[in-house]
């Protein structure tokens, strides 16, 4: 089976840099992606990690460990608009299967 | 600009009905799933397909089936609708495989509210 873990909720300042980890079990894995959705919206992809290190899209990035079975994503320079849920997921040969996501609020 | 698309945004049915969630796609995508969203429990997958024809059962399959006759179209059947599956429900497409391409994208859901 596989089973993804991350914080529920997470508050933090607008300007600030924040960081959501995950950290995984699978049966197998290739990778590691990030959603993200907005209040009433769709889940929209954001990220993915292949291979070990840093992926950086713009004020975005996705760190994966695989000997920790670990990630995160962080995001730079928070703007209110950054407010939302966002969720870990490991795609590849097996159905595509997310965390319980983590609320993520900006705050002035 | 790809899409997938769900026939409803907001559905209210009566205990005991039969419903049909019906999602399309425009990407040529072999895989789709159906997903159920609630607070405090992210998104839990019901059943997913690879291929025409082909189901498989996923988290909560439970209370459920689907339908895939055409490669585009991927429906959700509530046999006899529950007030326990008042939910939102979210159809999504991807490529299969490994890596980048495998990005899921998701149709806008249906709010179902069972009464």
């Amino acid at each position: 089976g596989q089973s993804l873990e991350q914080p529920s909720e997470v508050t933090a300042v607008e300007g600030a840099i924040v960081q959501i980890n995950c950290t995984y079990q699978t049966s197998g894995f290739y990778g590691l992606s990030w959603y993200q959705q907005h209040d009433g919206g769709a889940p929209t992809f954001l990220s993915y990690n292949g291979l070990d290190g840093l992926e950086e899209t713009g004020r975005f990035s996705s760190f994966l460990s695989r000997s920790d079975s670990y990630g995160y994503l962080l995001l730079q320079e928070l703007q209110m608009k950054d407010s939302a849920s966002y969720f870990c997921a490991v795609p590849g040969n097996t159905p595509l299967v997310f965390g319980k996501g983590t609320r993520l609020s900006v705050i002035a | 600009d790809v899409k997938v698309t769900q026939s409803s945004r907001y559905l209210v049915k009566r205990t005991g009905e039969k419903v049909f969630l019906e999602c399309v796609q425009d990407m040529d995508h072999e895989n789709m799933f159906w997903y159920r969203q609630d607070p405090g429990l992210g998104l839990r997958l019901i059943y997913f397909s690879y291929d025409v024809k082909m189901k498989e059962k996923g988290d909560i399959p439970e209370g459920y089936s689907v339908s895939r006759e055409k490669k585009e179209r991927f429906s959700l059947i509530l046999e006899s609708a529950s007030t326990n599956q008042t939910s939102m429900y979210l159809c999504a497409s991807s490529r299969p495989g490994q890596g980048r391409n495998t990005e899921a994208f998701f149709g806008q859901g249906t709010r179902l509210t069972v009464v």
